[in-house]
C-alpha cells in the first residue's frame, strides 16, 4: 500500500545537538512538506518542496533546514536543537495533478529537546 | 495575513448530529479542506470545498459560503470513534496554494 513513513517515531535529545528527521513516500507524489504541531496551535508549515530542485521556506523555518534527496525523500534537520523545538513533526505529500491536491500525512515524529 | 477560526472544543452525544464551524479571513481563496486527527495520529483528509454549497460523503457533509468566509462540517449519527480533532484548512493563491490550518476543534463524543 502506497504510504508516507517517518523515522524516527520518537526522539529525545539535548540542547545543542544536531537532529535529522527523515521522510519517505511510495505514493509517487511530487510535493512534500514538513509541519510541526504544538498543543493548541494547529499545524505550522516549516518547509515545502514542489519537486527535487525546489525548496521553499514556510512560516516558521528559522532553526530548521531541509534536503530533498530524491522525489521520494525529504529530510528535516535541526542544526542545534533548542527546547522550544519540542513538538510533534509531520511530513506530508500531495499530487499536484490530483483534483483536490489534498495532503497525505506520515505518522509523525515526537521530538523532545531537553 | 490569514485568519482561520474554529471553536476549541465541542461535546456531543453518541447518535446525535454535530456541526463544527470554521470562519476565515484570507487574501484570496482557492479551496477549503477538512481533516480528522485522532490523538497522537496523523491528520486524514475528509472533504474539500471550492464552490459554494454542500458536499456530502456518507455520515459527513461539508458546506461552504465564500461570500461569508464560512464553512461547516456536519457529522451525523455520531459514533464514539468520531472523538477526534477536526482541522479546517484554507488554500490561497498568495500562499503558494498551500493550505493554512486553523487550530482545530476537539470533539468529544460521550455515550
Amino acid at each position: 500500500d502506497a504510504d508516507v513513513t517517518q523515522t524516527p517515531r520518537n526522539r529525545i535529545t539535548k540542547t545543542g545537538k544536531r537532529i535529522m528527521l527523515e521522510c519517505s513516500q511510495t505514493k509517487g507524489h511530487d510535493r512534500m512538506y514538513w509541519y510541526r504541531q504544538d498543543p493548541g496551535l494547529g499545524l505550522q508549515l516549516i518547509y515545502y518542496s514542489f519537486d527535487v530542485k525546489d525548496i521553499n521556506k514556510g512560516e516558521i523555518s528559522d532553526g530548521y533546514s531541509v534536503s530533498r534527496q530524491a522525489q521520494a525523500k525529504f529530510s528535516l534537520s535541526l542544526e542545534s536543537a533548542i527546547p522550544n523545538q519540542t513538538a510533534l513533526y509531520f511530513c506530508a505529500t500531495s499530487d499536484r495533478l490530483a483534483p483536490t491536491d489534498e495532503q497525505f500525512f506520515g505518522p509523525g515524529t515526537r521530538l523532545t529537546v531537553l | 495575513g490569514q485568519n482561520i477560526d474554529q471553536p476549541t472544543e465541542m461535546t456531543a452525544t453518541e447518535g446525535a448530529i454535530v456541526q463544527i464551524n470554521c470562519t476565515y479571513q484570507t487574501s484570496g481563496f482557492n479551496g477549503l479542506f477538512w481533516y480528522q486527527q485522532h490523538a497522537g495520529e496523523a491528520p486524514t483528509f475528509l472533504s474539500y470545498n471550492v464552490l459554494d454549497g454542500l458536499e456530502e460523503k456518507g455520515r459527513f457533509s461539508s458546506f461552504l459560503s465564500r461570500s461569508k468566509g464560512y464553512s461547516y462540517l456536519l457529522l451525523k449519527e455520531l459514533q464514539m470513534k468520531d472523538s477526534a480533532s477536526y482541522l479546517c484548512a484554507v488554500r490561497t493563491p498568495g500562499g503558494s496554494y498551500i493550505p493554512t490550518f486553523g487550530r482545530g476543534t476537539s470533539l468529544i463524543v460521550h455515550p
